[in-house]
């Protein structure tokens, strides 16, 4: 039974414009959230976070929102780069440590 | 730089056999953790870590067991491999007071095919 998911296996979209990742969670618990980014043959790596307390977080082009009451949260990137195109998770966790991972979302970015 | 490091990038083993995947860190993390990636399915828990010695199981511990005899390494065995353990398989370590910042630090993987 997942706890993380993220119904859209794959998205496209041109270089410069917006790329909206979701992701919705089951457990109420969960109170802090990541999304991690992952090239081919490489362990996934941390890009961004956000706690219960906040909806949300920015860091450069990259901004999570949380919706805790629609248990959903989303990742922007504005303008998306070709250098984005990657495998994005997103990770839940109701404690400090101990995440669920969502089954991830390929994204291509097209020059 | 921070660094996990997963002994072998590529494992066949044939079914029945025991197989170690071993995983070392050199942050000095209090966690650590072993994830497998399956396609659709996205990363789930195996097995985890917070101190030498302690071990939890995660979502999917059946077939698996771990081993942490030194806080920097983290050993997953597998005590007869089947052709569904055919996978991915990741290790990850975190620190808590840096978690909400760093998030876990993974290694690059180990694809492991059971023939």
């Amino acid at each position: 039974d997942q706890q993380v998911k993220q119904n859209s296996p794959s998205l496209s979209v041109q270089e410069g414009r917006i790329s909206i990742l979701n992701c919705d969670y089951t457990n109420s618990m969960f109170d802090y959230f990541l999304w991690y980014k992952k090239y081919p043959a490489e362990g996934p790596t941390f890009l961004i976070s956000i706690s219960s307390i906040k909806d949300k977080n920015e860091d450069g082009r990259f901004t999570v929102f949380l919706n805790k009451s629609a248990k959903h949260l989303s990742l922007h990137i504005v303008p998306s780069q070709p250098g984005d195109s990657a495998v994005y998770f997103c990770a839940a966790s109701a404690r400090d440590n101990d995440m669920r991972f969502g089954a991830g979302t390929r994204l291509t970015v097209k020059p | 730089d921070v660094k996990v490091t997963q002994s072998s990038r590529y494992l066949v083993k044939r079914t029945g056999e025991k197989v170690f995947l071993e995983c070392v860190q050199d942050m000095d993390h209090e966690n650590m953790f072993w994830y497998r990636q399956d396609p659709g399915l996205g990363l789930r828990l195996i097995y985890f870590s917070y101190d030498v010695k302690m071990k939890e199981k995660g979502d999917i511990p059946e077939g698996y067991s771990v081993s942490r005899e030194k806080k920097e390494r983290f050993s997953l065995i597998l005590e007869s491999a089947s052709t569904n353990q055919t996978s991915m398989y990741l290790c990850a370590s975190s620190l808590d007071e840096q978690f909400l910042n760093y998030g876990y630090t993974f290694g690059s993987g180990t694809r492991l095919t059971v023939v």
